[in-house]
C-alpha cells in the first residue's frame, strides 16, 4: 500500500464547478499535511498547508480527518487557470528531517 | 530571482555514463533536499542535508549516486554508470528552518534521459 494515495483523475470541469479531492495516508502519526499545486513541466508549489481545524485560502479549502486519515481539497467557482496536478503531502512524523511524502498527484482540467 | 536554482535543466546522456547536477538553493537556508519524479507520479524523497550534513539517504538511492554539500551552500547529485531507469526529473528543494512545517521551495528541476 502506497503511504500516501489519491486518485490520479483527470478531472474534467467547467468554468465555475466545484471540485473535490480527496486523499488518504497509511501512517496515523503523521503530523503535516500539504496540498502542493503542480504546473505541467513545472515544479511543485505550495498550495497551503492543512490544519486539523480545516482552513480556507480564497476559493480553496483544505480539511483533515484524521481518525479516517483523509484529507481533502476543495476549489470553488473553478478558474480556466486552475488546471493543474494537485500533489497530497505529507511529513510522517516518525521522521524529523522535514522529507515529504508526495501522493500520485490528481489531474484537474478546467475547461471553458 | 532569489528561488532554487537548478543546472542544467535538461541533460541527455549515453548508457553507463556519469552525469553530475547541481543545486543552489535560496540564500541561508539551512536544508537542502533531494527528489526524483517520473512520469505520473509524484515526487519521490532521495536525500536531505541540514547544512553540510547528509542526514538521511532513500534507499532509492544506490550506491551509484552520491550527493554532496561541501559547504552547506550548493549541492551536487552525481548519477555514476547511468541506467536508462534512471531516466528521471530531479528535483531539488530547500527550506529555512528545521521545522517539519518549514515551506519546502523547490527549484525548476534537471530532466535526465538515459538513452
Amino acid at each position: 500500500r502506497k503511504e500516501v494515495e489519491q486518485d490520479p483523475g483527470p478531472f474534467n470541469v467547467p468554468e465555475g464547478a466545484t471540485v473535490a479531492f480527496n486523499c488518504t495516508y497509511s501512517n496515523s502519526a503523521s503530523q503535516s499535511f500539504f496540498w502542493y499545486r503542480q504546473d505541467c513541466r513545472k515544479e511543485p508549489k505550495l498550495l497551503m498547508s492543512v490544519y486539523s481545524s480545516g482552513n480556507e485560502d480564497g476559493r480553496f479549502t483544505a480539511q483533515l480527518n484524521r481518525a479516517s486519515q483523509y484529507i481533502s481539497l476543495l476549489i470553488r467557482d473553478s478558474k480556466l487557470s486552475d488546471s493543474a496536478t494537485y500533489l497530497c503531502v505529507v511529513n510522517p512524523s516518525w521522521s524529523n528531517t522535514g522529507k515529504l511524502i508526495f501522493g500520485q498527484g490528481t489531474t484537474l482540467q478546467v475547461k471553458p | 530571482d532569489t528561488g532554487v536554482s537548478q543546472n542544467p535543466r535538461h541533460k541527455i546522456t549515453k548508457r553507463g555514463q556519469n552525469v553530475t547536477f547541481r543545486c543552489d538553493p535560496i540564500s541561508e537556508h539551512n536544508r537542502l533536499y533531494w527528489y526524483r519524479q517520473t512520469l505520473g507520479q509524484g515526487p519521490e524523497f532521495l536525500t536531505y542535508f541540514q547544512n553540510e550534513a547528509q542526514l538521511e539517504k532513500s534507499r532509492l538511492l544506490s550506491d551509484r549516486f552520491s550527493a554532496e554539500r561541501p559547504k552547506g551552500s550548493f549541492s551536487t547529485l552525481e548519477i555514476q554508470r547511468t541506467e536508462q531507469g534512471d531516466s528521471a526529473m530531479y528535483l531539488c528543494a530547500s527550506s529555512l528552518g528545521v521545522q517539519s512545517t518549514d515551506t519546502q521551495y523547490f527549484g525548476p528541476g534537471t530532466r535526465l534521459t538515459v538513452l
